[in-house]
């Protein structure tokens, strides 16, 4: 079965503590991407990627960073979290296919 | 830059309603649109996909239109049951697959 994997789905966290959502996809899609959904500003692109080692920032990249050294995935990492990257985070691969969204607290 | 609005925001129907949501986008030059359905809190699950050359795309209840030249897309329901309620979001992808631009959301409501 097709389909775009996250994990944690859930966390709760502290101003600046480092952490990496992971996001997995088993369709060798060359695309990936990554949304946050805020309410009020819908889901906006974060960072995409057109393949391995190649990636590039979408309308929202300040405070995060990715990397993709193989295919199927593209991690999320937060350096140095902040409350205002409070928020529901989307992992996409090609067209419909997205992941099941992790939802982060930072306090 | 690609901007998407969505009409209604918010919609409340008896169930049976026969309903149309609307989807409007500014830059014409767009590679394919998607409708999605999201529960509260959840994931974005695809409804109908359609590509720029198309015109129209139907899945059991739904049928989906796109009109480039004008950059509108509608969304009909037929039959609204309890279980359509959910926000539906319109997102045009116009970078081949490499950057949707989503609209903010119909947020629906059939009562039974």
């Amino acid at each position: 079965e097709a389909q775009v994997t996250q994990n944690p789905r859930y966390l709760i966290t502290v101003t600046g503590k480092k952490l990496t959502v992971t996001c997995s996809q088993n369709m060798n899609h060359e695309y990936m991407s990554w949304y946050r959904q805020d309410p009020g500003l819908g889901l906006r692109q974060i960072y995409y990627s057109m393949n391995v080692e190649v990636t590039d920032k979408g309308d929202v990249p300040e405070g995060y960073k990715v990397s993709r050294k193989e295919k199927r995935n593209f991690p999320l990492i937060l350096e140095s979290p902040s409350p205002n990257q409070t928020s529901l985070y989307f992992c996409g691969g090609y067209e419909q296919y997205f992941g099941p969204g992790t939802r982060l607290t930072v306090t | 830059k690609q901007e998407v609005t969505q009409i209604p925001a918010a919609l409340s129907v008896p169930e049976g309603e026969n309903l149309v949501l609307n989807c409007s986008f500014t830059d014409s030059a767009i590679y394919n649109l998607q409708w999605f359905r999201q529960d509260p809190g959840k994931g974005l699950t695809s409804l109908l996909l359609i590509q720029s050359s198309q015109r129209e795309q139907t899945s059991g209840r739904l049928n989906a239109s796109l009109d480039k030249s004008s950059g509108r897309s509608t969304l009909y329901i037929a039959a609204s049951q309890p279980g359509d309620s959910a926000t539906y979001l319109c997102a045009v992808d116009d970078n081949y697959g490499q950057n949707f631009v989503f609209g903010p959301g119909t947020r629906l409501s059939v009562l039974p």
